[in-house]
């Protein structure tokens, strides 16, 4: 049974860009979240969704920042317009139930 | 509001020693409180989960106590070693909300040979 997958591993974008990153489940996880970690700071949740549904988007900026887990297909956290202040490592984590399994991560560099 | 708090933010020690990692958390409505490992530049590696009933776990030279009354949870490590140098950090999933986890800041361990 495959881990989480995520990709890209590394993202470059210059400033103003889409980034587009992407999350695999673990094989019969319905429940998929994404979490970001500026440096120097701990992990802070950003959204929890299930298949076609957002369940939990509390900690997703209001601007620029979106997510969807389509009924097929990996999930994608989508940032426009990105700025500096958006680089950083984003993880994915997938769960049947209450224990979550977490991603490589994505690491975003904005220049 | 869920807070998770780790101390010491970061320790040094030789080869060898024991040593305890300690999480505090604000809530007690937990479902459960996971330990994890992060290596530098890496992701999460899940070590220790405790069950909100449960008093600890243990994984080979790990073990992992959870006292909600308190809201504390502590990670011990016998016989460290060098290897183990990484960030270690705890997680909080709370009751009445959505599944979400709460980071501590976590705590640098280095072990010196």
């Amino acid at each position: 049974n495959a881990g989480v997958m995520q990709n890209p591993r590394h993202l470059v974008r210059r400033r103003g860009q889409e980034a587009r990153l992407r999350c695999s489940p673990m094989k019969g996880h319905s429940h998929v979240y994404w979490y970001r970690q500026l440096p120097e700071e701990g992990l802070k949740f950003m959204v929890y969704l299930q298949k076609e549904n957002i369940i939990d988007e509390s900690g997703m900026p209001k601007e620029r920042f979106s997510a969807e887990f389509p009924k097929e297909g990996p999930s994608i956290l989508r940032i426009q317009q990105v700025v500096r202040g958006d680089s950083a490592a984003y993880f994915c984590a997938s769960s049947p139930q209450y224990e979550q399994y977490f991603g490589p991560g994505t690491r975003l560099t904005v220049t | 509001k869920q807070e998770v708090t780790q101390i010491p933010a970061a320790l040094s020690v030789p080869e060898g020693e024991n040593l305890v990692l300690n999480c505090s958390f604000t809530d007690s409505a937990i479902y459960n409180l996971q330990w994890f490992r992060q290596d530098p530049g890496k992701g999460l590696t899940s070590l220790l989960l405790i069950q909100s009933s449960q008093r600890e776990q243990t994984s080979g030279r790990l073990n992992a106590s959870l006292d909600k009354s308190s809201g504390r949870s502590t990670l011990y490590i016998a016989a460290s070693q060098p290897g183990d140098s990484a960030t270690y950090l705890c997680a909080a999933l709370t009751q009445g909300g959505s599944e979400k986890l709460v980071f501590g800041k976590g705590t640098k361990l280095t072990v010196n040979p």
